[in-house]
């Protein structure tokens, strides 16, 4: 069965600084899909950022850039130039089939101003 | 993407009673889901609801508590049976493949807060 594992629940950053969320998986699958999902206080899920695992690229989207490791199993996300509105909790989660995503317990972000 | 809403957004029922939660999205969508996110937690599947025949449910989740229709490719409700306090959660609706994309990305509902007293 697929994990995710997100091993800090809380993190803070000064506003217009950088950070990392960090994210593992396992896995015996070799196409699959990653992703980072926020969710701000208003509790709606907003898609950050997604991979395809056959991608060596590493998917960025504006301020939101991940590393993924595959042979590590590692899916991080670098946040940059945070904002107050990026206060959140992100969820890592795993697809390799289209009905079994599986999310991560997720990391609560704090950008202090 | 696509718009998708719930009703009610929010609710406080009373234990022993049922809650029907009503998923809406402006678009055809391939495949329709139900998360249950427990306070403080991260997001669980209940089923994946299917059009025109039953739900298919994770382990953990049956059909007697949480039954699931899908009439129609744009619409989906969720039924909270014989609620206890434990049932007191947000509930989302998700989906996959708007209007018949290929595509992996998967769109959530704004959730419905229960409260079971």
């Amino acid at each position: 069965a697929q994990t995710v594992t997100q091993s800090q629940p809380e993190m803070s950053v000064q506003e217009a600084e950088t950070v990392t969320l960090s994210c593992t998986y396992d896995t015996s699958e070799n196409n699959y899909y990653l992703f980072w999902y926020k969710q701000p206080p208003s509790r709606q899920m907003i898609l950050v950022i997604r991979q395809e695992a056959y991608k060596q690229q590493n998917a960025t989207e504006n301020r939101f850039s991940v590393n993924f490791q595959k042979a590590a199993k590692s899916f991080s996300l670098k946040i940059s130039d945070s904002q107050l509105g990026d206060t959140a909790m992100y969820f890592c989660a795993f697809m390799a089939t289209l009905n079994d995503m599986r999310f991560g317990a997720g990391t609560r972000l704090t950008v202090k101003p | 993407s696509a718009v998708i809403s719930q009703k009610p957004s929010r609710d406080i029922c009373q234990r022993g009673t049922s809650l029907t939660i009503q998923c809406q999205v402006d678009s055809q969508v391939t495949m329709m889901f139900w998360y249950r996110q427990q306070p403080g937690q991260s997001l669980t599947l209940i089923a994946t609801a299917n059009q025109g025949s039953e739900a298919t449910y994770e382990s953990g989740f049956v059909i007697d508590k949480f039954p699931i229709s899908r009439p129609n490719l744009t619409f989906s409700t969720l039924t909270v049976s014989n609620m206890s306090p434990e049932d007191s959660s947000i509930y989302l609706c998700s989906v996959i493949g708007v209007a018949g994309e290929l595509s992996y990305e998967q769109y959530f509902g704004p959730g419905t807060r229960l409260t079971v007293t």
